[in-house]
């Protein structure tokens, strides 16, 4: 059972666009992470959010946690090839789950 | 840059035979975990430590046993291999953020094969 459903699977979009990702859950946590994750390396932690509603914002990423804790979004602004890779949610309470991930290809 | 390192890189190795993944950190962390990656599931947490000798199951630990007999390693050993054990395999560790919270760094992954 995923108890973390990110949304979508995979995504494919043209350099400047704009894209939002979803992290969805059932479950509150007490914080939610995005990890960014290139082919043949381990995931790299790009935010953790804690606060129901906050919003991070790491240059032209922006990321939001649900009023309830539950779900979380990630926004890029302007994507670049740069931006490729596999970005995965995890959320933290006892343990921490992680996503299956959303799997993004910017074109240039 | 946490300071972890997973040899060997890649494996292939054959059905019922050992194998053993090592995870190496520099920064003397208490808690250091084993996940497996496959597509469709994301990470799944094998086993943990959090401390030389004091280790807890994970998520999908069956078919799996670890140790660590000092801070820096962390061992995952598959007594005899099979084919759903083909995977990618990443080594954690825990740094303190705010205070009770933790945040996850990841070794660069170990690609097995179990033909």
């Amino acid at each position: 059972t995923q108890l973390l459903e990110q949304s979508p699977q995979f995504l494919s979009i043209q350099e400047g666009e704009n894209l939002t990702v979803y992290c969805n859950s059932s479950s509150v946590f007490s914080s939610l992470q995005w990890y960014r994750q290139e082919p043949g390396e381990g995931p790299v932690l790009l935010v953790t959010v804690v606060t129901g509603g906050e919003v991070k914002k790491l240059k032209r990423l922006t990321f939001q946690f649900g009023d309830a804790r539950k779900d979380s979004s990630l926004h890029i602004t302007a994507a670049q090839p740069g931006d490729t890779g596999l970005y995965l949610c995890a959320g933290v309470d006892n343990d921490m789950r992680f996503g299956a991930g959303t799997r993004l290809t910017v074109k240039p | 840059d946490a300071g972890i390192t997973q040899s060997p890189r890649h494996k292939v190795t054959e059905t019922g035979t050992p194998v053993t993944l090592r995870c190496h950190q520099t920064e003397n962390h208490r808690y250091m975990y084993w996940y497996r990656q496959d597509p469709g599931h994301g990470l799944r947490l094998i086993h943990y430590s959090y401390g030389v000798k004091d280790t807890d199951k994970g998520e999908v630990s069956d078919g799996y046993s670890v140790s660590r007999s000092k801070t820096e390693d962390f061992l995952l050993t598959l007594e005899s291999a099979t084919s759903s054990q083909t995977s990618v395999y990443f080594c954690a560790i825990s740094k303190p953020w705010l205070a009770g919270r933790y945040e996850q760094f990841f070794g660069p992954g170990t690609r097995l094969t179990v033909l």
